[in-house]
């Protein structure tokens, strides 16, 4: 069964700083990798995915750096604000037959951005 | 519409009560899922319909039971639970097929039992 460990468990960052939340995982065949944001009372939402046919992908402040060789995933906030304080989950594809999918959820990330 | 909509938003039940859990969307999906989601922990995976078809059961207790009607709606029925049981239970949606991709979630339903 694949397992992913995150870290920090919990980040503090100033406003208009960098926030940095890393992955590892196990195993996998499929190359699919997603951050997922949740806020309190809220269901996860997607906030950036990679395939790993590329190394870095960016969307606005949000990048993914990806390491296959090392089975590392890793979310970069630019600019945090306290809009982005929330809990920030990576996930990575766990075993699939040809008819389901599903994702192993790291353990998260508690980001708080302070004014 | 990209929604996945779950009712009831609270649900407070006694040991002995059946109740059940609706998911519904819109997305044309056709990989639908159930997890349960302790406070500040991750979301844990409990089944996965596929095509309409049970794909995953991550051997979860027999009073929790699944169903899906059709390809829109993913109903979890509720039997007998125990107070650890309390948990936020999450839907989610995703495209299906041979392809990884997004996974759409619900807001929940918030679980109490007594």
């Amino acid at each position: 069964q694949q397992q992913v460990k995150q870290s920090p468990q919990s980040l503090i960052v100033q406003k208009g700083g960098i926030s940095i939340i890393n992955c590892a995982y196990e195993n996998t065949a499929f190359d699919y990798f997603p951050w997922y944001q949740q806020f309190p009372g809220k269901g996860p939402a997607l906030l950036i995915a990679i395939r790993p046919d590329v190394s870095e992908k960016k969307e606005g402040r949000f990048t993914i750096s990806f390491n296959k060789s090392a089975k590392q995933f890793s979310l970069h906030i630019m600019d945090s604000q306290p809009g982005d304080s929330a809990t920030y989950f990576c996930a990575a594809p766990a075993a699939r037959d040809n008819y389901g999918q599903n994702f192993v959820f790291g353990p998260g990330t508690r980001l708080s951005v302070l004014p | 519409d990209t929604e996945v909509t779950q009712t009831p938003k609270h649900l407070v039940m006694g040991m002995t009560n059946k109740k059940s859990l609706k998911c519904e969307q819109h997305m044309g999906h056709r990989a639908m899922y159930w997890y349960k989601q302790k406070a500040k922990k991750p979301p844990e995976l409990m089944f996965v319909y596929s095509y309409e078809k049970l794909s995953i059961n991550e051997s979860v207790p027999s009073r929790f039971s699944p169903e899906c009607p059709n390809s829109s709606l993913l109903n979890l029925h509720l039997h007998a639970l125990q107070p650890e049981d309390s948990a936020l239970y999450l839907c989610a949606s995703s495209q299906g097929g041979l392809a990884m991709g997004e996974q759409f979630f619900g807001p929940g339903t918030r679980l109490t039992v007594l």
